[in-house]
Parts: C-alpha cells; structure tokens; sequence
C-alpha cells in the first residue's frame, strides 16, 4: 500500500513552453503532497506543499506564478512549469501523506520526473 | 529552525565490511528522523525511521540506527554490505511540522 507514481517520468519540452507532472496516490487518499526538486548530485529541496481543495504554500524562493500547483482531488496533485527555460531542468519529486493511516507520520515519494528544457 | 548534516559526500565500504554513514541533526523540539535510499533516477526509498520510543530502530534491507539524543546523532548501520546497497542515502528530519528537511546526501559505494 501506499504507493504514489508520477507522469510523465521523463519530458524534454522547448524553452517557453509549459510543462504538467503529475502526481498521483494509487491506493490511499492523500490530504496533503508535497512537491521537491532535486539538481544532480544534491539533496531535494522542498518547493511547496500542497493541500486538498486549497492554495499550494510555497518556500522562500520558489515563484508561485512559475510553478503552478493544483490539488483538486484527494488523488491527484499537479505541478505546471510555465514558461520553462533550461534553469527549469531538473528532477522532480512528489510525496503524499497518508493521514489516516499508522504511518500517519512518513511521506511517500513518487518515482520522480527528469525535466529538460532545450 | 532545524538542520540535518551527513558527514562524508561519500563512502565506499568492501562487499561484506561494515556500513556505517553519519547523520548529525539540530532541532529546537523533539524530532522525528528518517532514512531514504535512492537508486539512480527514482524516488526515495524509506529505509527506517525513529518517531519515539525505541533508541535503537530497525528497517529494511538489515540496516539499522540509533537515536543518541545526547552526540544529536542518528548514523546508519548495516553489517555487511552488499553489491545491491549501492545508492544515495538520504537522513531527513521532522520537526513540529510534516515538512522533512533532508540533509546533503552520502554516495555508497560497495567494492567486490
């Protein structure tokens, strides 16, 4: 149980264009996912954590207009990369929380999407 | 604010020696602290994690960590490494909130 995908796990897209990832919890519903971004050879850096059915909070640093979250259902949160340019390039990775559960108190991570912008 | 610090970008270990990698961590309140692994080009893996209770927790794979509230500590330990261990491991931290904050990273690398 618990398990969290993510689509696409690859894109490369044209500089200027949008981008759409999506992160989904399988077999659990899941009030809370957070969105992280991971540079080669680092660590992951959380972007925003996102909440069912209200705004996306996000870090110090992060553009809200550029990274656009939405979480309108229980299942699905989606991350939008607007305007993409190749600074954008990176890997990045979803978690969802499962609160209802004993293990209330871990994330779930997604498998990860490789973006590159030309 | 809380901060987590791996020692060592880097460890390499013989098949079948002793794994050891260092997570250090600072907190204002008491922490939950976590171990990920991650294989090249995937998600994060939980490995173990302490909540309260037991200093000493168990996880997959024959990894193990201990808690020591006093050295502010939380290293991994593995036995006897094995070829398949090879892989970025991550020590996060929770503290007050279910934000992790995620520390730098150690590389393993596992020589037959």
């Amino acid at each position: 149980g618990a398990v969290v995908s993510q689509h696409p796990s690859w894109v490369i897209c044209k500089s200027g264009t949008s981008v759409k990832i999506e992160c989904r919890s399988l077999d659990f519903q899941a009030t809370t996912m957070f969105w992280y971004r991971q540079f080669p050879k680092q660590s992951l850096m959380l972007m925003a954590t996102s909440n069912e059915g209200s705004k996306a909070t996000y870090e110090q640093g992060v553009e809200k207009d550029k990274f656009l979250i939405n979480h309108a259902s229980l299942t699905l949160s989606t991350l939008t990369v607007t305007s993409a340019h190749p600074e954008d390039s990176s890997f990045y990775i979803c978690s969802a929380r499962q609160p209802t559960s004993g293990r209330a108190d871990e994330q779930f991570f997604g498998p990860g999407t490789r973006l590159t912008v030309l | 604010a809380q901060s987590v610090t791996q020692l060592g970008s880097h460890v390499s270990v013989s098949e079948g020696a002793l794994v050891l990698l260092r997570c250090n961590y600072s907190s204002s309140v008491p922490p939950y602290l976590f171990w990920y692994v991650q294989y090249p080009n995937q998600g994060l893996q939980l490995l173990l994690k302490y909540t309260t209770g037991a200093t000493l927790v168990k996880g997959i794979n024959g990894f193990e960590a201990e808690f020591k509230k006093s050295e502010t500590s939380f290293h991994l330990t593995k036995p006897s490494a094995h070829m398949s261990d090879a892989a970025e491991y991550f020590c996060a931290l929770r503290a007050g909130s279910y934000q992790l904050t995620f520390g730098k990273g150690t590389k393993l690398s596992v020589i037959p």
